[in-house]
């Protein structure tokens, strides 16, 4: 079955960076867009950007454009999201989600993983 | 940039229908998909291109999208469905959320 296992929760102090990682099973990694989307405490979905593993292109939310950088590990079929830079209100639940492409939905999502930012 | 503009809170009474709107320009040009949320899960997928559901989801989960609006209903209103539903659409390459509406079961 497809399973997105995503890292543990962290704590960082502002102006630092976090890499979130997402590991893939139970499918092709390479045949499915990986997202990422954040969700501050009481509030909406944002989306941050994806990769597509196969080829390593990305796209990012023009918000966070020259602050987040998605890669991958194809060998280990992982994704991860690297956000520098940390403010307070990056503090949120960040998910990872696959996507088939071609406007498809998110179809299988990560548990999740709380990163807060304090000083 | 694109934006998806969806009612804070719903509230239906247990067994009745319950309606969740998401407007913009001209969605129904757009393929727009529907999540459920209960509160720390991660969002699910209950309505795909307007009007498709995943399998496991029931058959009183159905959506439509026409004009300016697309709209989630789901009928004979459970406990279960109290959640957060968030609509999502692609804007060229990027993604976009509307901002999710409470549904309150009465």
């Amino acid at each position: 079955q497809v399973q997105l296992v995503q890292s543990g929760a962290e704590v960082k102090k502002p102006g630092a960076s976090v890499k979130v990682s997402c590991k893939a099973s139970g499918y092709t990694f390479t045949g499915y867009y990986m997202h990422w989307v954040r969700q501050a405490p009481g509030q909406g979905l944002e989306w941050m950007g994806w990769i597509n593993p196969n080829s390593g292109g990305t796209s990012y939310a023009q918000k966070f454009q020259g602050r987040v950088t998605m890669t991958r590990d194809t060998s280990i079929t992982t994704a991860y999201m690297e956000l520098t830079r940390l403010r307070s209100d990056d503090t949120a639940e960040y998910y990872c989600a696959r996507v088939e492409g071609g406007y498809a939905s998110l179809d299988y999502w990560g548990q999740g993983t709380l990163v807060t930012v304090s000083s | 940039s694109y934006e998806l503009t969806q009612p804070l809170s719903v509230s239906v009474a247990l067994g009745q229908t319950a309606r969740i709107t998401c407007g913009g320009n001209n969605i129904g040009s757009k393929n727009v998909h529907w999540y459920q949320q209960k509160p720390g899960q991660a969002p699910v997928v209950v309505i795909y291109r307007d009007t498709n559901r995943p399998s496991g989801i029931p058959e009183r989960f159905s959506g439509s999208n026409s004009g300016n609006t697309a709209t989630l209903t789901i009928s004979r209103a459970q406990a279960g469905d109290e959640a957060d539903y968030y609509c999502q659409v692609w804007d060229s390459s990027a993604v976009v959320f509307g901002g999710g509406a409470k549904l309150t079961v009465l």
